[in-house]
């Protein structure tokens, strides 16, 4: 079935650094993907509507300087999470619906835990 | 606007023991409901779905029915397992092949042996 694979599962980082996370999809094409924040015992929010060769859809309330999304091709989507800060530590979680099929489901990544220290 | 309500978890059961968790949603039109779950570690995953009134979906044991006139589709399953232990979310789509999905909160179940 598809895959949709995000790196890395966990990372921690200092406060003032940038991260960067990928969402692949293993075996099918994306124009789109879509970027989630999950805060504990919340659900999970949509942040982004990343598009191949276009700019992201942010949703209202993301900042869009500090959340940076590349989508540069249609298997590879990166959100960046610019001058991290303790506040940003999260599970994001990335999605994205197979090309080739008609009314695919969303295909989710594993996720990414960030820390922030 | 569309917004999804869960029971709060966590939700602890023992082994082979009857589970309900319960879903009420709002929105307009007729949407399309989904029930992911997410297992320690791993990312979301596609448990079932109903894209019409009084639709049922299952997978796994698990069923849920779209149930237009209480807007609602709880999750049941006749005998739950160690195995099933994860947090679990229910989810709308203004329509099927909507990408914007609306989650509740999720619910944790705990199945104890």
């Amino acid at each position: 079935g598809a895959v949709v694979s995000q790196h890395p599962s966990r990372v921690i980082c200092k406060s003032g650094t940038s991260v960067k996370i990928e969402c692949r999809s293993l075996d099918f094409q994306a124009t789109t993907m879509f970027w989630y924040r999950q805060f504990p015992k919340q659900s999970l929010m949509l942040m982004a509507t990343s598009n191949e060769g276009s700019k992201a859809t942010y949703e209202q309330g993301v900042e869009k300087d500090k959340f940076l999304i590349n989508h540069a091709s249609l298997t590879l989507s990166t959100l960046t999470v610019t001058s991290a800060h303790p506040e940003d530590s999260s599970f994001y979680i990335c999605s994205a619906r197979d090309l080739g099929v008609l009314n695919s489901p969303l295909h989710f990544g594993n996720g990414t835990r960030l820390t922030v220290t | 606007g569309n917004s999804v309500t869960q029971m709060e978890g966590p939700v602890t059961l023992s082994e082979e023991a009857f589970l309900t968790i319960n879903c009420t949603y709002t929105a307009t039109g007729y949407p399309s409901l989904f029930w992911y779950v997410q297992y320690p570690g791993e990312g979301l995953q596609l448990l079932l779905k109903a894209t019409k009134a009084d639709d049922k979906g299952s997978n796994k044991g698990f069923e849920a029915t779209y149930r237009k006139e209480t807007t609602s589709f709880h999750l049941e399953k006749g005998s739950v397992q160690v195995s099933d232990s994860a947090v679990y979310f229910c989810a709308l789509t203004p329509n099927n092949a909507g990408n914007m999905l609306t989650f509740g909160g999720g619910t944790r179940l705990m199945v104890k042996p």
